[in-house]
């Protein structure tokens, strides 16, 4: 049965800082994984989605990794701002459109 | 990409009573899923509904508590029945759309009383 987790749970930052989420899976047979934002009272927003034939992808100040054989993911947020702060979830898919989702890494930037 | 909306947004619910969420999408979809959120918990997968057949429930979920229509390729509704307080999450529909990026709606906050 495929386990989601992120570490670490929560994480507060100055304005400014490059930052690292991670995420790891217990089952490497994945189609592919998705990074989500979550803003209270509202729902989930994609962020990046890779590919598990991809080793990366990008957008903005986001970047994503992903070693599918070591069931591992990162996302990279560079030069955090205080509108960055949110719930940050992971998510992997078997390649039947059904995600399992990671416990989520609450983030605050403080200006 | 794909839009989303909820209805109700949020609703306070008495013990042993049934809520009925909407879920419409601003596009025809095949699979509609609907999630769960507990309260500081992540999201878990009720069931995905796909357009002209019953819905699919995971491990834990059954069609008696948690009813699913889909009538057609654009809405679906989760009735949340019996309630108890146990029941008390966030419910999130979603779709997949556009490739396989997923959207979600912006969730159905119950609280059972």
């Amino acid at each position: 049965k495929q386990e989601v987790t992120q570490i670490p749970a929560a994480l507060s930052v100055p304005e400014g800082e490059n930052l690292v989420l991670n995420c790891s899976f217990t089952d490497s047979a994945i189609y592919n994984l998705q990074w989500f934002r979550q803003d209270p009272g509202k729902g989930l927003t994609s962020l990046l989605l890779i590919q598990s034939s991809q080793r990366e992808q990008t957008s903005g100040r986001l970047n994503a990794s992903l070693d599918k054989s070591s069931g591992r993911s990162t996302l990279y947020i560079a030069a955090s701002q205080p509108g960055d702060s949110a719930t940050y979830l992971c998510a992997v898919s078997s390649g039947t459109y059904k995600y399992i989702f990671g416990t989520g890494t609450r983030l605050k930037v403080l200006a | 990409s794909a839009v989303i909306s909820q209805k109700p947004s949020r609703d306070i619910c008495q013990r042993g009573t049934s809520l009925t969420i909407q879920c419409q999408v601003d596009s025809q979809v095949t699979m509609m899923f609907w999630y769960r959120q507990q309260p500081g918990q992540s999201l878990t997968l009720i069931a995905t509904a796909n357009q002209g057949s019953e819905a699919t429930y995971e491990s834990g979920f059954v069609i008696d508590k948690f009813p699913i229509s889909r009538p057609n390729l654009t809405f679906s509704t989760l009735t949340v029945s019996n309630m108890s307080p146990e029941d008390s999450s966030i419910y999130l529909c979603s779709v997949v759309s556009g490739g396989e990026t997923q959207y979600f709606g912006p969730g159905t906050r119950l609280l059972v009383l």
